[in-house]
């Protein structure tokens, strides 16, 4: 499988500012997605980072609170905007390749707005 | 859309038992179930799946049971140890878009 990396690791934010989340893979993936996972709850997706083209979001997110980029195969920006303490979670990256259904997880961003 | 049940929420047994948790899903043309072990602090890991086309599918000490006509599906770890505690999350799917809707999770504690 992948290896998939994120930065950072764990932040600590101020309400109202904002803060950009990477996933890094070591090798060209089709199909990247982001999760978030509340304090001991379960994993909710947040849209699919599509390459070239603007991400597909789940019902209940924004692009204005949660924009994505995804400039290659390799790599994928979340950012968190505009911040809140209901937005302390861990958000996590994952990747899959098109006709395999296997899909890996990065090991996660802790997050926690103040 | 799809949903994902996941019981028990917290299960304990002693090193050398077995562990089951249970999933049931809504969605009948769901056709790909995996299974998840997270550990405190690291992401979710892929420990087993299985398709709609068979039943059950085992890799050592776990193994992963299906029942497309009642809609649920079982983990089973055998000769549990210290180092199966861990959350436990399945999962479902349909389609090639590789859409994943969890359950809720299990907390398995293994005990010496």
């Amino acid at each position: 499988s992948a290896v998939i990396s994120q930065k950072p690791s764990r932040d600590i934010c101020q309400r109202g500012t904002s803060l950009t989340i990477q996933c890094q893979v070591d090798s060209q993936v089709t199909m990247m997605f982001w999760y978030r996972q509340q304090p001991g709850q379960s994993l909710t997706l947040i849209a699919t980072a599509n390459q070239g083209s603007e991400a597909t979001y789940e019902s209940g997110f924004v692009i204005d609170k949660f924009p994505i980029s995804r400039p290659n195969l390799t790599f994928s920006t979340l950012t968190v905007s505009n911040m809140s303490p209901e937005d302390s979670s861990i958000y996590l990256c994952s990747v899959g390749s098109s006709g395999v259904r296997e899909q890996y997880f990065g090991p996660g961003t802790r997050l926690t707005v103040t | 859309g799809e949903n994902v049940e996941q019981h028990p929420s917290t299960l304990s047994v002693q090193e050398g038992d077995s562990a089951v948790i249970k999933c049931t899903y809504s969605d009948s043309a769901s056709n790909y179930f995996p299974w998840y072990k997270q550990e405190l602090g690291k992401g979710p890991q892929l420990i087993i799946d299985i398709r709609s086309n068979v039943g059950e599918k085992k890799d050592q000490r776990i193994a992963v049971t299906l029942n497309k006509t009642a809609k649920h599906f079982s983990l089973h770890i055998t000769e549990t140890q210290p180092e199966d505690s861990a959350v436990y999350f399945c999962a479902a799917s349909s389609g090639t878009a590789s859409k994943l809707t969890f359950g809720t999770g299990t907390r398995l504690q293994v005990t010496l």
